[in-house]
């Protein structure tokens, strides 16, 4: 199957700043990416879908101006997490759709973000 | 609109036992239906999928899902448990046709007992 790399695993930073994860197709092209956030114990949560090069399409309830994706190239999706604070500490998926398969999502191994 | 309801978020079965987890979904379009599997602090991994065609569907790993219109559901087994399929489960749905995201179901934990 296709590959989808997340980087970076684990990240920790500090309250007040923001981070990036990024999110890459290695062998195929990804027309459309999903971000999703997962809660301990919990299902995933799909944050926002975007496609290369527009503006990303967010969910109710979350935060564009906090939760920023970038979509730049047919092979790489970003989501950077604004003035991180405690309670944005969690699990974020990447997934990207695209390639020979239309119906299927590939994920990528997840971010644990761990704000202090 | 589209959901999923995993029965049981914890399931436990002996090494060797059957694997029965529970998936109903709705969908007002014919829906293309998927399962997950994810180990601790990992993404997730495609067990199987149905789009059309057979409604039984082999998977990875030992798994098959069937499809049942009729129940709207794709519960997934497995004859045999190993203790490696221990994990977390999540069945999802995807609308047919531009399918653009997946609506996941809320998970069942396996556990495999020695």
């Amino acid at each position: 199957g296709a590959v989808v790399s997340q980087h970076p695993s684990r990240v920790i930073c500090k309250s007040g700043t923001s981070v990036k994860i990024e999110c890459r197709s290695l062998d195929f092209q990804a027309t459309t990416m999903f971000w999703y956030r997962q809660f301990p114990k919990k299902s995933l949560m799909l944050m926002a879908t975007s496609n290369e090069g527009s503006k990303a399409t967010y969910e109710q309830g979350v935060e564009k101006d906090k939760f920023l994706i970038n979509h730049a190239s047919l092979t790489l999706s970003t989501l950077t997490v604004t003035s991180a604070h405690p309670e944005d500490s969690s699990f974020y998926i990447c997934s990207a759709r695209g390639g020979h398969s239309n119906t299927e999502a590939f994920f990528g191994q997840g971010t644990r973000l761990t704000v202090v | 609109a589209q959901s999923v309801t995993q029965l049981g978020s914890h399931v436990s079965v002996s090494e060797g036992a059957l694997v029965l987890l529970r998936c109903n979904y709705s969908s007002s379009v014919p829906p293309y239906l998927f399962w997950y599997v994810q180990y601790p602090n990992q993404g997730l991994q495609l067990l199987l999928k149905y789009t059309t065609g057979a409604t039984l569907v082999k998977g990875i790993n030992g798994f098959e899902a069937e499809f049942k219109k009729s129940e709207t559901s794709f519960h997934l087994t497995k004859p045999s448990a190993h203790m490696s399929d221990a994990a977390e489960y999540f069945c999802a749905v995807s609308d047919s046709g531009s399918a653009r995201q997946l609506t996941f179901g809320s998970g069942t934990q396996l556990t495999v007992l020695p």
